[in-house]
């Protein structure tokens, strides 16, 4: 059974660097084609892709915000991570991390999401 | 990035109704297309990948098709449990790039 869950710190100020981790079972990023990606939804509104690490520690990022992500992941420990830096009032969504493969048209598990509020 | 334009923005239609919801991509995407249905306060669920392949444990009254580089999502029969946000995702080139959704109500 493929699950995952995110975790975060709720709310920050503007200009922090926010932290995200996913937590995943059922499935290893160590497996070929194997990957996780990174995706935001603000209230309301749609949904936006971040981040996809793979497999192979290969990593790509939405150019819109390349400049501020990090993503990473931990194969011993089923996890993997985002980090967004200097937060502003847009980046306040809910986000989810997923799982995907390489060979495969999308994203075929999510998380529950974790809301991020940036507020002063 | 490829642009994925999604149509109709909002649909309300009559249980039992035939449902279709398109996704136009501004270029080839060949297969690399996936829907995706999101309730309220729900993560999005997988429906359809690789353009035209039922996911696990998705009802077979929703269809995916291609017709060149548009892509459509088909409900044969609208059930109560089908109202929600649907959305595509297109995988063929980085960045993915998610369809501006279609909300589908319950006439």
């Amino acid at each position: 059974q493929v699950t995952l869950k995110e975790s975060g710190p709720g709310i920050l100020q503007p200009s922090q660097t926010l932290s995200l981790t996913c937590t995943f079972s059922g499935f290893s990023l160590s497996t070929y084609g194997m990957g996780v990606g990174w995706i935001r939804q603000p209230s309301g509104k749609g949904l936006e892709w971040l981040a996809n690490i793979w497999w192979d520690d290969d990593k790509y990022y939405n150019p819109s915000l390349k400049n501020r992500l990090t993503i990473s992941k931990d194969t011993s420990n089923n996890q993997a991570f985002l980090k967004i830096t200097n937060v502003d009032t847009a980046d306040t969504a809910t986000y989810y991390c997923a799982r995907t493969h390489y060979y495969s048209g999308g994203f075929d598990y999510w998380g529950q999401g974790v809301m991020v509020t940036v507020s002063s | 990035d490829i642009q994925m334009t999604q149509s109709p923005a909002s649909l309300s239609a009559s249980l039992e109704e035939i449902v279709t919801i398109t996704c136009q991509a501004s270029q080839d995407i060949g297969n690399w297309l996936a829907w995706y249905q999101q309730k309220p306060g729900k993560s999005p669920q997988l429906l359809i990948h690789s353009a035209t392949s039922l996911a696990d444990g998705i009802p077979s009254r929703f269809s995916g098709s291609r017709s060149g580089t548009q892509y459509s999502l088909k409900i044969s029969r609208l059930q109560v449990e089908d109202t929600g946000i649907y959305y595509c995702l297109q995988r063929y080139s980085n960045p993915p790039t998610f369809g501006g959704g279609t909300k589908l109500e319950l006439k």
